[in-house]
């Protein structure tokens, strides 16, 4: 089943901890996206991946970090530096000009 | 796309009505645009989308959406939403050029009753 997954669903974090969010695809998609979703806005964009071991910063890259050591993978780091974390995290992948979307992880900051 | 804007934050409407979403988009040069739709808790799905050719786009779960150059639009439509089209949509675009990022509207949410 071709598909992108992310995980946990549900992740919690303490104040001051850095969380690491997994984004897999088997799409064979060359650039890969991370987005960041709070209640009543868009989506915001926080890092993307055009290629493997390349990546951008988007609207909204404090706080956080990625890296693309391999096709299918694209992990974003949320760091203590990211003052608000707590929302709904989205990766997506595409070949051309059509992303296509994991399923999300929600990051609770306690 | 330099910008999309959903007028409508909440569209109510009763089961077996048509509705229509309102999406219009800026830009100064020709643009790719999509409808995405996110259920409770899930990523977003993609609904249909306008690259070139026929101005009139079907997609999936009978949705169908007309591009319109001149008034900047790509309105979304259903002759007859289900209870189970209650759901958040949103319109993007992005421009035709190269390296260019994908900006989405705000959203907004049908919500279908009896």
């Amino acid at each position: 089943d071709g598909g992108i997954t992310q995980s946990p669903k549900y992740l919690f974090r303490k104040e001051g901890q850095n969380v690491t969010l997994s984004c897999e695809q088997n799409l064979n998609h060359d650039a890969m996206y991370w987005y960041r979703q709070d209640p009543g806005q868009g989506l915001r964009l926080i890092y993307y991946s055009q290629i493997v071991n390349d990546f951008q910063k988007g609207d909204i890259a404090e706080g956080y970090s990625v890296s693309r050591e391999k096709k299918e993978s694209f992990p974003l780091t949320v760091t203590s530096a990211q003052k608000n974390p707590t929302a709904f995290y989205l990766c997506a992948s595409s070949m051309d000009t059509t992303q296509y979307f994991g399923p999300g992880t929600r990051l609770t900051v306690l | 796309a330099q910008s999309v804007t959903q007028l409508d934050s909440q569209v109510p409407v009763f089961e077996e009505a048509p509705v229509e979403l309102r999406c219009n988009y800026s830009s100064s040069v020709s643009v790719y645009l999509f409808w995405y739709v996110q259920y409770p808790n899930q990523g977003l799905q993609l609904l249909l989308k306008y690259l070139s050719g026929s101005t009139l786009v079907k997609g999936i779960n009978g949705f169908e959406a007309e591009f319109n150059k001149s008034q900047t639009s790509f309105h979304l439509r259903k002759p007859s939403v289900h209870i189970s089209d209650t759901a958040e949509y949103f319109c993007a675009g992005i421009n035709t050029g190269t390296a260019s990022k994908l900006t989405f509207g705000t959203g907004t949410r049908l919500q279908v009753t009896l």
